[in-house]
């Protein structure tokens, strides 16, 4: 069974350019989760949905971030004029519905100059 | 306060000793999951443990659901277990995360 596949798996930006990640979580997963990890902290949720549903999105900074699961498989985490702030893993996972146990993709490492 | 603490936060040790880890919940536990990550890696899933003791390798996860708490046991150390351990609890299928432990294992 292929596991959590992200892309790209490394960003370099200037402030002010926008950027998408890419996650395709495992097959027959119906929940995906995004979390944003700083150097050194433990990952924060950022949004999460159930097949192509939003559960919780209370964490995601609305103005400049934006998630969408279309189909309710993958997923695409954009971040429209990125700032310095920014610079985090992004983590993409996922889960069976109603099951807890979470897998976690390689995530992709940001870098906002 | 925290839902999650894990202590120590750092642990210095020499390779061949044994670590042990601890993480406490403060609220009731559905499920808890313990995490490696090597500075700027990948966060690797190491056990999934509801409840009672799973082992891999030298590595034993024992989860007490009434205790609210779970251990992480690393025996014989070797230097490539260096790194961070995370722990982090279920609540709704939603992970909240203790804030890690630094593992220094000196050769």
């Amino acid at each position: 069974e292929a596991g959590v596949t992200q892309s790209p798996r490394y960003a370099v930006l200037q402030e002010g350019q926008a950027v998408s990640f890419w996650c395709d979580p495992i097959s027959g997963h119906d929940t995906l989760y995004w979390y944003q990890q700083p150097r050194d902290q433990g990952p924060q949720l950022l949004v999460y949905f159930r097949d192509e549903a939003v559960i919780d999105n209370s964490q995601l900074p609305s103005d400049r971030f934006s998630a969408v699961r279309p189909k309710g498989t993958n997923s695409t985490l954009k971040i429209q004029s990125a700032k310095q702030g920014d610079t985090a893993t992004y983590l993409c996972a996922s889960s069976r519905d109603r099951v807890y146990e979470q897998y976690f993709g390689p995530g992709t490492r940001l870098t906002v100059l | 306060g925290q839902q999650v603490q894990q202590s120590p936060a750092s642990l210095v040790l020499q390779e061949g000793e044994n670590a042990e880890l601890q993480c406490n919940f403060s609220t009731s536990l559905n499920s808890m999951q313990w995490f490696y990550q090597r500075p700027g890696g990948s966060l690797v899933s190491l056990f999934y443990n509801p409840s009672g003791t799973k082992h891999s390798g030298r590595l034993t996860s024992t989860t007490v659901i009434k205790e609210r708490r779970s251990s992480l046991h690393i025996s014989s150390s070797q230097t490539t277990d260096s790194g961070t351990y995370l722990c982090a609890l279920y609540s709704n299928y939603q992970l909240i995360w203790g804030s890690g432990t630094k593992l220094i294992i000196k050769p």
